[in-house]
């Protein structure tokens, strides 16, 4: 089975402009995560996607949006970006044959943003 | 609030001795704890994981360890080799409005020194 795919794998953008990450969950995986990875913070969770419903947000600002399609891929986009923003954003889907069944996440390689 | 903290940030073996990172968390409704292992430019990869009715869990040269009492868990690799040298995330399940997420800990850089 392929694992999860995210594109594109880098990126650069100017202070200002928006930009729209795309991640291919593994096939059959039905829940997909976002988080943010920055050298100070860590892991940082952005939000949670389960059959195009967003369930869990975390606390960034408006800024940043998300969106799942029927075929369970999904979408993160940051508009108005700011020299912060730059990071590795990573997106990890799990299996979760029932809802709410905590299972294990598989990432992808992630999409690094620098942002200038 | 939901925490996980995790010790230490950085650790030194030599290749053959053993490796210990803890973590513990602020929840005690928690109940599933992965551990991950990222490589340099890469995403994190699985290694192991535990659930709550279980206090240990075995892989060949990694095991985890979990006391629900001190909400504490623990990763152990024996046996080190320098392709052990990596950054190693423990993470903790937060249930939230009949839904979950996963919080991490800060990261632990092992190097395994040959």
């Amino acid at each position: 089975k392929a694992g999860v795919t995210q594109t594109p794998r880098y990126l650069i953008k100017t202070r200002g402009q928006q930009v729209t990450l795309s991640c291919s969950p593994i096939s059959g995986h039905r829940s997909v995560s976002w988080y943010q990875q920055t050298p100070g913070q860590g892991l940082q969770f952005l939000f949670e996607y389960f059959s195009e419903t967003q369930r869990n947000k975390g606390n960034f600002p408006g800024r940043f949006s998300g969106r799942q399609f029927s075929n369970s891929r999904s979408e993160m986009n940051v508009s108005t970006l700011e020299l912060g923003d730059s990071a590795l954003y990573l997106c990890a889907s799990s299996l979760e044959a029932v809802s709410g069944s905590q299972e294990t996440q598989y990432f992808g390689p992630g999409t690094r943003l620098l942002v200038l | 609030g939901e925490n996980v903290e995790q010790h230490p940030s950085t650790l030194s073996v030599q290749e053959g001795d053993s490796a210990v990172i803890k973590c513990t968390y602020s929840d005690s409704a928690s109940n599933y704890f992965p551990w991950y292992k990222q490589e340099l430019g890469k995403g994190p990869q699985l290694i192991i994981d535990i659930r709550s009715n279980v206090g240990e869990k075995k892989d060949q040269r990694i095991a985890v360890t979990l006391n629900k009492t001190a909400k504490h868990f623990s990763l152990h690799i024996t046996e080190t080799q320098p392709e052990d040298s990596a950054v190693y995330f423990c993470a903790a399940s937060f249930t939230t409005s009949g839904t979950y997420k996963y919080i991490f800990g800060t990261g632990t850089r092992l190097k395994v020194l040959a």
